[in-house]
C-alpha cells in the first residue's frame, strides 16, 4: 500500500522568507508520480507542482519548487519569498503505477508579516 | 474557463436520511474522482469515472455509498441511511484524460449528518 507523510502539522515561516514542506512517501512501485496541493482556508485544493519518478530534474513552477531525492523517498515542497497568501494547509500526494493517488496528512503554513 | 463546482456546498441532514451531492467537472475533462476529507486529514479516495463508467470503485467505504455518472459528466454522490460518520468535506476532482493527469479539484461540500 502506498503511504505518504508529511510529519509537520504546522510551519510557520516570515514573509519574504523561504520555507521547505517535508513529505516522504512509501512505494514498491517503479513509476509514480508526485503532486503537492494547496487548500486555503476556502477550502479548494489547488494543484500547485508535478514531479515524475522518472524525471531528471527538480520541477519549478514559480516561487514552488519539489526538491525530489529519490533513494531517500522525499519529495520536499520549497517555497520561496513567501507572501502572506501563502498560508494554507499544504497537501503532498502521490499517485501509483495505476493511477491511485494517495494523500498525506497535510502541513498548515502560516505566513507571519 | 470554469472550473469544478459542485452543490450545494453545505448540506446538513438528520441520520438515517439520504442525500445527493452533485459535481460538475471542468468541460471536456473525460475522468471524474471523488474523495472524502475528514477534519485534520487529507482527501481520501472514493471511487474514479473514466467517462460514464466507474472504472474503480474500490474507496467506497460501504454499499450505502454510490455514485453515477451518466452521460459523462455531471456526477451524483448518494449516500443513503446517513450516519454521523459520514460528516466530512466531499471533494470532487477532474482530469483531462484518465488517472496520469493532474487532477483539479473544486470547493467540495461539507456535509454534517446531526
Amino acid at each position: 500500500a502506498q503511504k505518504i507523510t508529511q510529519t509537520q502539522p504546522g510551519m510557520f515561516v516570515q514573509e519574504k522568507e523561504a520555507v521547505t514542506l517535508d513529505c516522504t512517501y512509501d512505494t514498491s512501485d517503479p513509476s509514480y508520480g508526485l503532486f503537492w496541493y494547496k487548500q486555503p482556508s476556502s477550502g479548494e485544493m489547488i494543484f500547485l507542482i508535478y514531479q515524475g519518478s522518472y524525471d531528471q530534474q527538480n520541477a519549478t513552477e514559480g516561487r514552488y519548487s519539489l526538491n525530489f531525492q529519490k533513494a531517500r523517498k522525499s519529495a520536499n515542497l520549497v517555497i520561496s519569498a513567501s507572501q502572506l497568501g501563502d498560508s494554507a494547509m499544504y497537501f503532498c500526494a502521490m499517485r501509483d503505477n495505476a493511477g491511485k493517488s494517495t494523500f498525506g496528512d497535510g502541513t498548515t503554513l502560516t505566513v507571519k508579516p | 474557463g470554469a472550473g469544478v463546482s459542485q452543490t450545494p456546498s453545505n448540506k446538513v441532514t438528520e441520520k438515517g436520511k439520504y442525500v445527493e451531492l452533485r459535481c460538475d467537472p471542468i468541460s471536456g475533462h473525460t475522468a471524474l474522482y471523488w474523495y472524502r476529507q475528514s477534519l485534520g486529514q487529507g482527501p481520501e479516495f472514493l471511487i474514479y469515472f473514466q467517462g460514464t463508467g466507474a472504472a474503480d470503485d474500490s474507496g467506497l467505504p460501504n454499499d450505502r455509498f454510490f455514485a453515477v455518472r451518466p452521460e459523462g459528466s455531471v456526477s451524483t454522490l448518494k449516500i443513503q441511511r446517513t450516519e454521523r460518520g459520514d460528516s466530512a468535506v466531499y471533494l470532487c476532482a477532474s482530469s483531462f484524460r484518465d488517472r496520469t493527469d493532474t487532477q483539479y479539484f473544486g470547493p467540495g461540500t461539507r456535509l454534517t449528518v446531526l
